[in-house]
């Protein structure tokens, strides 16, 4: 597996406002993927990190709302846009590193008031 | 695409008993199943996986089964122990579809009684 970080790990955040969360990989790895997890439900992918590309979304999620980065094989950012309330959920990134195996990391914990 | 269907969604069971887990696929050409581990507070862990060229797999007091035929699969813990309370979810992938993430199930709120 690989030690997988997230920053931050929770915040609260106001309406309006943008948040942009960081995931960070102690190795190179091929894919990296971003899920939501809406309060007490199951995680729901929202786009595939693509190195030194624009990222590839899931139907129902728009770059314009989550922009996504991904500057190397290590590192993605993931901004969640204009937040309303119904936007509160842990947003998780995921990596694979052999083949299909996904490990996910910590999570963050977006609350917005 | 993939849809996934799991249940029961919450499983009680006396420690020591085992618990079953099953979970339905709608894509027949999805071909790997991983299960997930997910405790208070934590980001999910990959506890097993399966792929379609098996009908089993073992690791420990965890096994998963999976019936191509049926399009469904199974997680089986043996001697439930506490430390099993958490949530479980189930996932599929088609591994031939290119660079796509996993579809999940709603999950299983594992309970293990003492």
């Amino acid at each position: 597996s690989a030690v997988i970080s997230q920053k931050p790990s929770r915040d609260i955040c106001q309406r309006g406002t943008s948040l942009t969360i960081q995931c960070q990989v102690d190795s190179q790895v091929t894919m990296m993927f971003w899920y939501r997890q809406q309060p007490g439900q199951s995680l729901t992918l929202i786009a595939t990190a693509n190195q030194g590309s624009e990222a590839t979304y899931e139907s129902g999620f728009v770059i314009d709302k989550f922009p996504i980065s991904r500057p190397n094989l290590t590192f993605s950012t993931l901004t969640v846009s204009n937040m309303s309330p119904e936007d509160s959920s842990i947003y998780l990134c995921s990596v694979v590193i052999v083949v299909n195996e996904q490990f996910f990391g910590p999570g963050t914990r977006l609350t917005v008031l | 695409g993939e849809n996934v269907e799991q249940h029961p969604s919450t499983l009680s069971v006396q420690e020591g008993d085992s618990a079953v887990i099953k979970c339905t696929y709608s894509d027949s050409a999805s071909n790997y199943f991983p299960w997930y581990k997910q405790e208070l507070g934590k980001g999910p862990q990959l506890i097993i996986d399966i792929r379609s060229n098996v009908g089993e797999k073992k690791d420990q007091r965890i096994a998963v089964t999976l019936n191509k035929t049926a399009k469904h699969f199974s997680l089986h813990i043996t001697e439930t122990q506490p430390e099993d309370s958490a949530v479980y979810f189930c996932a599929g992938k088609n591994s031939g579809g290119g660079a796509d993430g996993l579809t999940f199930g709603k999950g299983t709120h594992l309970i293990i009684q003492p």
